[in-house]
């Protein structure tokens, strides 16, 4: 059974600083690995798409980066900012299946 | 174009009563999806559907939740009758068949008292 696990559940960080968020799984048998974004009362947005045969995504001021042998991913935000005060969250998609299966989230606040 | 739309976006209700949450997917995505987030977790899979018929329904309390989505669009989530620990964030997502994109609701918060 696939477990999807996020380290640290909280963050808090001054303004202007890089971060990196981490999540780690316990079955190396993905199809791939998103990374989502929830504001407080509101759905998921996805940021970061990573195949299982890629390494890494970029978008912007975030760098998501996959290492299935060793079952984790990162996700780097460089020059963060109060608006990327969130809570992200990654999940794993089994090869053959659609079924997304999530972490617990780390919750990021960026203090100004 | 529209996102997935859901309703109601709160509710409360006692113990032992029942209730019901509503979601449109976004037009043409034949598959729909409900999770359910419980306050410091992650979202759990509870049901997806393609079109009107059931393709995981693996971790769903089978017990006292049910779901259908008759006409291969809309869809109900019902609770009948409602615990305590089923107070959450109840997410409806869609997409295309096969696609890497599931596209969120907002979600409906139930709170059982």
């Amino acid at each position: 059974k696939q477990e999807v696990t996020q380290i640290p559940a909280a963050l808090s960080v001054p303004e202007g600083e890089n971060l990196v968020l981490n999540c780690s799984f316990t079955d190396s048998a993905i199809y791939n690995l998103q990374w989502f974004r929830q504001d407080p009362g509101k759905g998921l947005t996805s940021l970061l798409l990573i195949q299982s045969s890629q390494r890494e995504q970029t978008s912007g001021r975030l760098n998501a980066s996959l290492d299935k042998s060793s079952g984790r991913s990162t996700l780097y935000i460089a020059a963060s900012q109060p608006g990327d005060s969130a809570t992200y969250l990654c999940a794993v998609r089994r090869r053959g299946a659609q079924k997304l299966v999530f972490g617990q989230g780390t919750r990021l606040t960026i203090n100004p | 174009e529209a996102g997935v739309a859901q309703s109601p976006r709160y509710k409360i209700i006692e113990k032992r009563q029942s209730v019901a949450f509503w979601c449109n997917p976004i037009s043409g995505h034949a598959t729909l999806y409900w999770y359910q987030q419980i306050l410091g977790q992650g979202p759990k899979l509870l049901i997806q559907f393609q079109n009107n018929g059931v393709v995981d329904d693996s971790q769903l309390p089978k017990d006292r939740f049910s779901a259908e989505r008759l006409k291969g669009v809309d869809s109900t989530l019902k609770i009948q009758p409602a615990k305590l620990e089923d107070s959450a964030v109840y997410l409806c997502a869609s997409s295309f068949p096969g696609s890497d994109e599931q596209y969120f609701g907002p979600g409906t918060r139930l709170t059982v008292t």
